[in-house]
């Protein structure tokens, strides 16, 4: 069975500084990735999204980044935080279908708190 | 482009007892899938249900079922027999054939009292 995993689960950083957020997926190949944002009591805005190795389409223009190195691995970056990251980023993935069926499950997310 | 609307900031229902959960959407694509999503306090999104457009049957999953009506585009969850674990922010979302990822909508907060 497929399984997603995301660290760290909580993360409290200075406005400023770097961030790096993983995600991993075991269990199936080539999948689509994707990193959504939610602020507190807010619905999810989609950031990110790959295809495939090295190919991200950014949603949003945003002092974020986003990386997959690996066929299974999705990072989230940023080189200076703002106070506006601060949220709970969720890394989901889907198997390729190409079709409106393609469903994404989601991992157990990440809270950011910038101070 | 792609829109879901769920009206109801929060819903209350008691256990045991039936909810039904509104969701509208709007596009213009011909084949598109809607989905819904359990958000837990603990903040992951548990998938629920599927329904695709050119389904004929609504689709059901357990205690969880879609009341679909395309003409009025839409797509409300009903979940039966209601229990205090199912106390949760649930979202609404939809794919159009033309496009590479979900819209969500912006929730429902449902609390299931004793």
């Amino acid at each position: 069975s497929q399984t997603i995993h995301q660290w760290p689960a909580t993360l409290v950083q200075p406005v400023g500084s770097p961030l790096s957020l993983e995600c991993t997926v075991e269990g199936t190949s080539n999948p689509n990735l994707y990193w959504y944002r939610q602020a507190a009591g807010r619905g999810l805005q989609l950031l990110f999204y790959s295809v495939g190795i090295g190919q991200i389409s950014s949603e949003v223009p945003q002092n974020l980044s986003a990386s997959r190195p690996q066929d299974r691995q999705f990072i989230l970056s940023s080189k200076k935080l703002l106070l506006s990251d601060s949220g709970f980023y969720l890394c989901a993935w889907s198997v390729h279908s190409g079709g409106s069926q393609e469903t994404q499950y989601f991992g157990p997310g990440t809270r950011l708190l910038v101070l | 482009a792609q829109k879901i609307t769920q009206t109801q900031p929060g819903m209350f229902v008691q256990e045991k007892e039936a909810v039904t959960l509104d969701c509208t959407y709007d596009t213009s694509d011909q084949s598109y899938g809607l989905f819904w999503y359990k958000q837990p306090s603990s903040g992951e999104m548990i998938f629920l249900i599927y329904q695709g457009s050119y389904d004929e049957q609504n689709a059901t999953e357990g205690r969880y079922s879609l009341n679909f009506q395309k003409a009025r585009k839409s797509a409300n969850l009903v979940i039966s027999a209601s229990q205090l674990g199912d106390s949760a922010m649930y979202f609404c979302a939809m794919r159009g054939s033309g496009y590479s990822t979900l819209t969500f909508g912006k929730g429902t907060m449902l609390l299931v009292s004793p």
